[in-house]
C-alpha cells in the first residue's frame, strides 16, 4: 500500500525559495507520475505540476516558470522547488501519485510564508 | 484552462437525505471528472473516475451521472461519515481544474 508524506521548512520569506521533499514508501518513483497539489482558502486546489517515472514534468502555466520538479531514484522521492515566493504561495501542499488524477495523497504540509 | 463551477458552496442536510451536487464545466471535457471528499484536517479522497464509476472501497450510496457539461454527484441516504466537503475535478485538459468546494453540513 503506497503511502506519501512530504517535508519542508514551515516557513518561508518571501522572494525566498519553497522547497518540500515527499517520501514515498510502498512504491517505486520509478514508476507512475508524482504530482503536487496545494490548497489555500483563497484559491482553493491548485494543481502544481507532475514529474513522471521518466522525469518529464509538466507544470501548471499559473505559476509563471517559478516550478521545478525532480525525481531522487536513491531515495525513493520527488521534490518541489517554487521559486520568489509571496504571500499568496501560503498554502497546504500535498504531494500525490498520478498525473492528472489525484489516486492517493500525502497528508499534506503547511508551508506560510511571511517576513 | 477549463473553469469548474460547483454548486451549492455549502447545504445542510440530515441523516438519510439525499443530496445533490453539481459541477458545470466552462468546455466539453466528455466523461473526464472526478469528486473527491474532504474531512477536515485531512487530504482529500478520491471517491469516483470518469463522473460515475466508483473507486474501490467507496460505497453504492454515491453516484455520478453527466450530461453535456454538466456534472451531477448525489449521496442517496446521508451517513454520519458523510459530513464533508466535496470536491469536482476535471483531467480532460491540463492543467487539471477543481471545482470551488460544496461543504455537507447537518
Amino acid at each position: 500500500q503506497v503511502q506519501l508524506q512530504e517535508s519542508g521548512p514551515g516557513l518561508v520569506k518571501p522572494s525566498e525559495t519553497l522547497s518540500l521533499t515527499c517520501a514515498v514508501s510502498g512504491d517505486s518513483v520509478r514508476s507512475f507520475f508524482w504530482s503536487w497539489i496545494r490548497q489555500s482558502p483563497g484559491k482553493g486546489l491548485e494543481w502544481i505540476g507532475y514529474v513522471s517515472h521518466t522525469g518529464s514534468t509538466n507544470y501548471n502555466p499559473s505559476l509563471r516558470g517559478r516550478v521545478t520538479m525532480s525525481l531522487d531514484t536513491s531515495k525513493n522521492q520527488f521534490s518541489l522547488k517554487l521559486a520568489s515566493v509571496t504571500t499568496a504561495d501560503t498554502a497546504v501542499y500535498y504531494c500525490t501519485r498520478g498525473k492528472a488524477t489525484p489516486y492517493v495523497w500525502g497528508p499534506g504540509t503547511l508551508a506560510t510564508v511571511s517576513s | 484552462d477549463v473553469h469548474m463551477t460547483q454548486s451549492p458552496s455549502s447545504l445542510s442536510a440530515s441523516i438519510g437525505d439525499t443530496v445533490t451536487i453539481t459541477c458545470q464545466a466552462s468546455q466539453d471535457i466528455r466523461s473526464s471528472l472526478n469528486w473527491f471528499q474532504q474531512k477536515p484536517g485531512k487530504a482529500p479522497k478520491l471517491l469516483m473516475y470518469g463522473a460515475s464509476s466508483l473507486e474501490t472501497g467507496v460505497p453504492s450510496r454515491f453516484s455520478g451521472s453527466v450530461s453535456g457539461t454538466d456534472f451531477t454527484f448525489t449521496i442517496t441516504g446521508l451517513q454520519p461519515e458523510d459530513f464533508a466537503t466535496y470536491y469536482c475535478q476535471q483531467y480532460d485538459n491540463l492543467p487539471p481544474t477543481f471545482g470551488g468546494g460544496t461543504k455537507v453540513e447537518i
